[in-house]
């Protein structure tokens, strides 16, 4: 498995304004994506962050709302901009350490709330 | 089309019980794996448990264990003599073997566990 970690572990922002979330691998890391996690609801694919090119986004994620930047293999961030209450969730980073086995592991998530 | 399901939304119990959580997953893929995942209160997602496709032994692990049946689809985690540490939320989730990548890992909408001291 790989240790990761995220900053900040959560945060209370106000519309309007934007927060850029790190995630850290302990270890290169082929794979790793965002997640985000709606209050009560389970995890929804925000994308996958490619090292060293534009990350590859699910439907209904844009670049403009999540930009996404992964300059090596063991860091990543997300921006989650121009925020509105219903941007409040946590967001999660994941890696896949070993492509051998498709377990993805996750990070300890940042808690957003926003007024 | 891939799909997790779990019925349960809510289960309580009282500490020391026994306590199971149903997962029943639809995909036309024949290689594939299942993974278990707890999230504490505190919000992280913690690996339990993966299988493939292949195995369909029951696997144990401490007071954790799990019932792996692809005559019925179902990947159930059970947890014996329950404690008051084992309260969050489950999820179950599975993923289609060598496609790693995007949208390759599809989750259930959980199962909160509370357990009554």
């Amino acid at each position: 498995s790989a240790v990761i970690s995220q900053k900040p572990s959560r945060d209370i922002c106000q519309r309007g304004t934007s927060l850029t979330i790190q995630c850290q691998v302990d270890s290169q890391v082929t794979m790793m994506f965002w997640y985000r996690q709606q209050p009560g609801q389970s995890l929804t694919l925000i994308a996958t962050a490619n090292q060293g090119s534009e990350a590859t986004y699910e439907s209904g994620f844009v670049i403009d709302k999540f930009p996404i930047s992964r300059p090596n293999l063991t860091f990543s961030t997300l921006t989650v901009s121009n925020m509105s209450p219903e941007d409040s969730s946590i967001y999660l980073c994941s890696v896949v350490a070993s492509p051998s086995t498709d377990t993805q592991y996750f990070g300890p998530g940042t808690r957003l709330t926003v007024l | 089309a891939q799909k997790v399901t779990q019925a349960q939304t809510e289960i309580s119990v009282v500490e020391k019980e026994d306590v199971t959580l149903d997962c029943v997953y639809e995909t036309r893929d024949t290689t594939y794996y299942l993974f278990w995942y707890k999230q504490p209160p505190s919000g992280e997602l913690v690996f339990l448990i993966r299988r493939n496709s292949f195995d369909e032994q029951n696997e144990i692990s401490g007071r954790y264990s799990w019932n792996f049946q692809k005559s019925t689809s179902s990947f159930n985690f059970t947890i014996t003599a329950s404690q008051v540490v084992d309260s969050a939320v489950y999820f179950c989730a599975l993923s289609e073997m060598g496609k790693t990548g995007a949208n390759n890992l599809f989750f259930g909408t959980g199962t909160r566990l509370t357990v009554i001291p």
